[in-house]
């Protein structure tokens, strides 16, 4: 299957700082990438879908201006957690969508672990 | 999106075959079903998706009855590396944003 990375896989960091996680899409163009969050024991909740080019949609009660997604390229998207809180550790994963024959299938990176002390 | 029902664990064999049903009674015509794994603290991995006619790959099998309201996910063999959380979705072929909705999914346990 298609292969999407996500950098780092694990970052720590105080309360107040900000981060950014990177996903790309290695061997494939993705026009529309999906950040997602999940809480431990938890489902995965999508965060917004990020398209190419242009603004990225946000899911209700997601903050935008806290959670800062660029989709630059058709092969890099990154989300910065801005002015991270405890409460915002969590597992963030991003998904890439590819267009095949039939139907469009997303595959997702392996994650990255955020926790905010 | 269509809701999906699953149950919430199952225990396998290693060697033997996995079933893992879904609900899924309200799905429309153009939705296809797509089944997704997440092993622990990795990101979901795709599995199969089918629209109305049964499919086969290297991972698994995916049988979807005839009036579409339910499908089972079959693992062949299942091994211990089977182990993971099993999420059912449904999704219509293109809606612009091709949203993947997770429910809770089936957690699968396969014992030596």
């Amino acid at each position: 299957g298609a292969v999407v990375s996500q950098h780092p896989s694990r970052v720590i960091c105080k309360s107040g700082t900000s981060v950014k996680i990177e996903c790309r899409s290695l061997d494939f163009q993705a026009t529309t990438m999906f950040w997602y969050r999940q809480f431990p024991k938890q489902s995965l909740m999508l965060m917004a879908t990020s398209n190419e080019g242009s603004k990225a949609t946000y899911e209700q009660g997601v903050e935008k201006d806290k959670f800062l997604i660029n989709h630059a390229s058709l092969t890099l998207s990154t989300l910065t957690v801005t002015s991270a809180h405890p409460e915002d550790s969590s597992f963030y994963i991003c998904s890439a969508s590819l267009q095949g024959r039939r139907a469009d299938t997303q595959y997702f990176g392996p994650g990255t672990r955020l926790t905010v002390l | 999106d269509a809701k999906t029902t699953q149950p919430p664990s199952m225990d396998c064999a290693e060697g033997r075959a996995a079933n893992l049903p879904c609900n899924h009674s309200t799905i429309s015509g153009n939705e296809y079903v797509y089944w997704y794994r997440q092993i622990h603290s990795q990101g979901p991995q795709y599995i199969i998706h089918g629209l109305k006619n049964n499919e086969t790959n290297e991972m698994a099998s995916l049988i979807i009855t005839e009036d579409r309201k339910s499908s089972t996910l079959i693992l062949p063999h299942a091994t211990l590396r089977d182990t993971a959380v099993y999420y059912c979705i449904v999704r219509e072929e293109d809606t612009g944003f091709q949203k993947l909705v997770f429910g809770t999914g089936t957690r699968l346990l396969v014992s030596p």
